[in-house]
């Protein structure tokens, strides 16, 4: 059983648009989410994070929001650069390694 | 600042060779180490973590092992792989088991 997961497999976004990418988890114990992006041939790296407690965070580019009630969250990426194209990975955690979605494969077209 | 290292980059090897990859975090003490494989088109599975010198916890059974024989190495390990053994291996540190975790480059492991 998937416990986070990432439905669109790829996203297309024009440079200079926002890029949303979507997470949607299952435990509702989940207290901490974390974005990571991911070029190929090279390990994930760490982007942002929220707990729970919060319903937005935001660093630079990037912002994450949460709804738990829905169970789901998101990543903005606000204006979409070119460099941004990698795979995003969303993860979750209550006190316990992370747990990794599937991955959106985002390509920022010039 | 912390850093860790992974190799080799690329493997191959043979359908019933052993294996072993190494990787060594500098700059901390006490991490969280882990071991995950992404297989093609797939997303990251845990293998194994270890909040401690010998301590090792396996998410998945298989025919892969990992030890840590000091604070900061971390070991994946097989006495005979298969094909389905093929993949990007990587290899991450924590301070804690809920806080970010820091990847290395990761191995490409090719079976032949």
């Amino acid at each position: 059983d998937q416990q986070v997961k990432q439905n669109s497999p790829s996203l297309s976004v024009q440079e200079g648009r926002i890029s949303i990418l979507n997470c949607d988890y299952t435990n509702s114990m989940f207290d901490y989410f974390l974005w990571y992006k991911k070029y190929p041939a090279e390990g994930p790296t760490f982007l942002i994070s929220i707990s729970s407690i919060k319903d937005k965070n935001e660093d630079g580019r990037f912002t994450v929001f949460l709804n738990k009630s829905a169970k789901h969250l998101s990543l903005h990426i606000v204006p979409s650069q070119p460099g941004d194209s990698a795979v995003y990975f969303c993860a979750a955690s209550v006190n316990t390694p992370l747990v990794f979605g599937k991955g959106t494969r985002l390509s920022v077209i010039a | 600042s912390q850093t860790i290292h992974q190799w080799p980059a690329t493997l191959v090897q043979p359908v019933g060779s052993p294996l072993s990859l190494e990787c060594t975090v500098e700059g901390t003490s006490n991490p969280n180490l882990y071991w995950y494989r992404q297989a093609a088109g797939r997303g990251l599975q845990l293998l194994f973590y270890s909040v401690g010198i010998g301590q090792i916890s396996s998410e998945v059974p298989q025919n892969l092992s990992a030890s840590r024989p000091q604070d900061r190495q971390f070991i994946l390990s097989s006495k005979k792989l298969l094909l389905s053994d093929s993949g990007f291996y990587l290899c991450a540190w924590s301070v804690e088991v809920n806080q970010p975790q820091h990847f290395g480059d990761g191995t490409r492991l090719s079976i032949l």
